[in-house]
């Protein structure tokens, strides 16, 4: 089964970090661009950060850019999104989600909510 | 940015009946390549979303054939020809053309 699973939210002070992952099974991890889409509570869906299949291209939302890195680890099957500086517009649910060849989030995982407050 | 815009935000349908969900954008979503990036995303109560329709009218795999995706350039419609009370959820569409991908901001289906 085509599964990912998001880990690593929970609650931060403002300007605090966190590193969220994304453990992805049942494909073959390294054939795939994947990504981070937030959801603050109530509210719509953002696109945050994509990373290609070979790291070679990484794009970010202005919201994001210089605060956020994303990476992977093709030999764990592993997505991360590191989160410095950390405001309270930042709290949502983030999920990671896959691209499939020329398209855009078929898979998605269950995510996993950051909360940002003092 | 691409902005998407849908109407309506808010779509109160009875069960049996069709639905409509229309998305513009502000630039057309032709791609280079001669594709048309436009998604469709369904997200159920506290559940994470789900792709229907993929480049215009593309189903998901698993996805009912009540829900057919149409248009182009920059007029799409998400249609529900009966509408059951597992579509319960709020509908986005999404660009994958132009950087940075952008989202629709939701239309709520409620069951009338």
């Amino acid at each position: 089964e085509v599964q990912l699973v998001e880990s690593g939210g929970g609650l931060v002070k403002p300007g605090g970090s966190l590193r969220l992952s994304c453990a992805a099974s049942g494909f073959t991890f390294s054939s795939y661009s994947m990504n981070w889409v937030r959801q603050a509570p109530g509210k719509g869906l953002e696109w945050v950060s994509s990373i290609s299949s070979s790291s070679s291209y990484i794009y970010y939302a202005d919201s994001v850019k210089g605060r956020f890195t994303i990476s992977r680890d093709n030999a764990k099957n592993s997505l991360y999104l590191q989160m410095n500086s950390l405001r309270a517009e930042d709290t949502a649910v983030y999920y990671c989600a896959r691209d499939p060849p020329t398209d855009a989030f078929d898979i998605w995982g269950q995510g996993t909510m950051v909360t940002v407050s003092s | 940015d691409v902005v998407m815009t849908q109407s309506p935000l808010s779509l109160p349908v009875t069960l049996g009946q069709p639905a409509s969900i229309s998305c513009r954008s502000s630039q057309s979503l032709v791609y280079s390549d001669g594709n048309t990036y436009l998604n469709w995303f369904q997200q159920r109560p506290g559940q994470s979303p789900r792709r229907l329709i993929y480049k215009v009218s593309n189903w998901d795999s698993g996805v009912p054939d009540r829900f057919s995706g149409s248009g182009s350039g920059t007029d799409f419609t998400l249609k529900i020809s009966r509408v059951e009370a597992e579509d319960v959820g709020v509908y986005y569409c999404m660009q994958g053309t132009h950087w940075p991908r952008t989202f629709g901001q939701g239309t709520k289906l409620e069951i009338k």
